[in-house]
């Protein structure tokens, strides 16, 4: 069974300062994708990493997929009370069109 | 460009009965899949239809069912609710061969 363990679960923080969510996995997967949810609404993309070691930015979000496409991480630099929500990576295993989720790391970001 | 959307966004239901939730997915995607997501854990895969036909399947009972329809349009059905049936069930189409997720807002489904 492949799974994807996140952490941290909680991140409470103020709002400048920087942070790092992980997913992990001992699966290797054929690419990776980062959701965000907002309570009451579905997950919306926010990047998918194919390539092993690829690093892809979106304004002061920086993703990273690991060099054995195992493992990424999530970096957000000097966060902001917008940034407040539930972060989801989501692997995609080789040959398959189903998402395999991490149970997600829940940002509250204060002003 | 329509989104993906679901209905109805929140039911309550008696244990033991059975439910059907709706998917509209986005224009010019034809593959649909479906996801439960408890409280507190990340969405769990229930299966997936492409051109009407199931293509692929998670860890769920044989009481989950779903069809698609010509218009890609697609429902969810649950029969003999459980109380560990409460959860959100999430729909999400993709374009041919794409394998990135656009989400409808949930159904909200609570067993008592």
């Amino acid at each position: 069974t492949q799974l994807l363990e996140q952490s941290p679960q909680f991140l409470s923080i103020q709002e400048g300062e920087n942070l790092t969510v992980y997913c992990n996995s001992s699966s290797v997967f054929s690419s990776l994708q980062w959701y965000r949810q907002e309570p009451g609404e579905g997950p919306v993309l926010l990047v998918t990493v194919v390539t092993g070691g690829e690093v892809k930015k979106l304004k002061r979000l920086t993703f990273q997929f690991g060099d054995a496409r195992k493992d990424s991480s999530l970096h957000i630099t000097a966060a902001q009370p917008g940034d407040t929500g539930l972060y989801l990576c989501a692997g995609v295993p080789g040959g398959y069109n189903k998402l395999i989720f991490g149970a997600g790391t829940r940002l509250a970001v204060h002003p | 460009e329509t989104g993906v959307t679901q209905s109805p966004t929140h039911l309550i239901k008696t244990r033991g009965q059975q439910v059907t939730l709706r998917c509209s997915s986005q224009s010019g995607h034809n593959t649909v899949s479906w996801y439960q997501q408890a409280l507190g854990q990340g969405p769990q895969f229930i299966f997936q239809y492409y051109r009407e036909e199931e293509n692929g399947r998670g860890n769920f009972p044989p009481r989950f069912s779903g069809l698609q329809f010509p218009n890609y349009s697609s429902e969810l059905n649950v029969n003999a609710l459980e109380l560990d049936d409460s959860a959100l069930y999430l729909c999400a189409s993709s374009p041919t061969g794409g394998t990135e997720a656009f989400f409808g807002q949930g159904t909200r489904l609570t067993v008592v």
